[in-house]
């Protein structure tokens, strides 16, 4: 099943330590996004990926990392977390992304992380 | 400014009662318009892309038409299972997707 899979699913922390939200998609796509998504706010783009050691900065890029180093992988990485990086975070992925008009995104299931 | 508005926030309907959801946007040189449909607790899920000004496309009780300012999605005669959060996103050249901040829908049997 074409899927984009995240985990965990649900995530409590402390500030400061240091956490990792795995994604992971089986559809061979290039483009591979994270999303925050808050009460007000709707969804903000964090980091994308073209392909392959490709980043770029969303929105929303500040506390975070990210890393490509496999064309399945999008691994969202928060070095010192903070209680303002509670969230609910959706890791998306498409074939070639906003170069090609038509394309659609495939979300996974979300991360809930609560930072306190 | 918010480039992409959707409105109303929230709208609570009758099992049967038709009606529409707006979204409009303010970027220049649109290349699509996609709406998505996210069910609680879970990742949005793709429903319509639009193009040009005065397409349309439908999908069961929902068809999505779309101007040059604004784009609808009716929704005829719902039912409980269509009751869901509906977001708006269009796309510049080369640019990523921008979302809406959405709409809750709650159809009531």
């Amino acid at each position: 099943e074409a899927q984009v899979t995240q985990n965990p699913r649900y995530l409590i922390t402390v500030t400061g330590k240091k956490l990792t939200v795995t994604c992971s998609q089986n559809m061979n796509h290039e483009y591979m996004s994270w999303y925050r998504q808050d009460p007000g706010l709707g969804l903000r783009q964090i980091y994308y990926s073209m392909n392959v050691e490709v980043t770029d900065k969303g929105d929303v890029p500040e506390g975070y990392k990210v890393s490509r180093k496999e064309k399945r992988n999008f691994p969202l990485i928060l070095e010192s977390p903070s209680p303002n990086q509670t969230s609910l975070y959706f890791c998306a992925s498409s074939p070639y992304g906003p170069t090609q008009p038509n394309e659609k995104l495939f979300f996974g299931s979300g991360t809930q992380l609560s930072v306190l | 400014e918010d480039q992409v508005t959707q409105s109303p926030e929230a709208l609570r309907l009758q099992e049967g009662e038709s009606s529409s959801l707006n979204c409009s946007y303010t970027v220049s040189g649109l290349r699509g318009l996609f709406w998505y449909r996210q069910d609680p607790g879970k990742g949005p899920e793709f429903l319509f892309t639009l193009y040009s000004a005065g397409e349309e496309k439908e999908k069961e009780r929902l068809k999505a038409t779309l101007t040059k300012k604004e784009s609808f999605l009716h929704i005829t005669a719902p039912k409980p299972e269509d009751s869901a959060t509906y977001l708006c996103a269009v796309s510049e050249r080369n640019t990523p997707l921008v979302f809406g901040k959405g709409t809750r829908l709650s159809v009531i049997a």
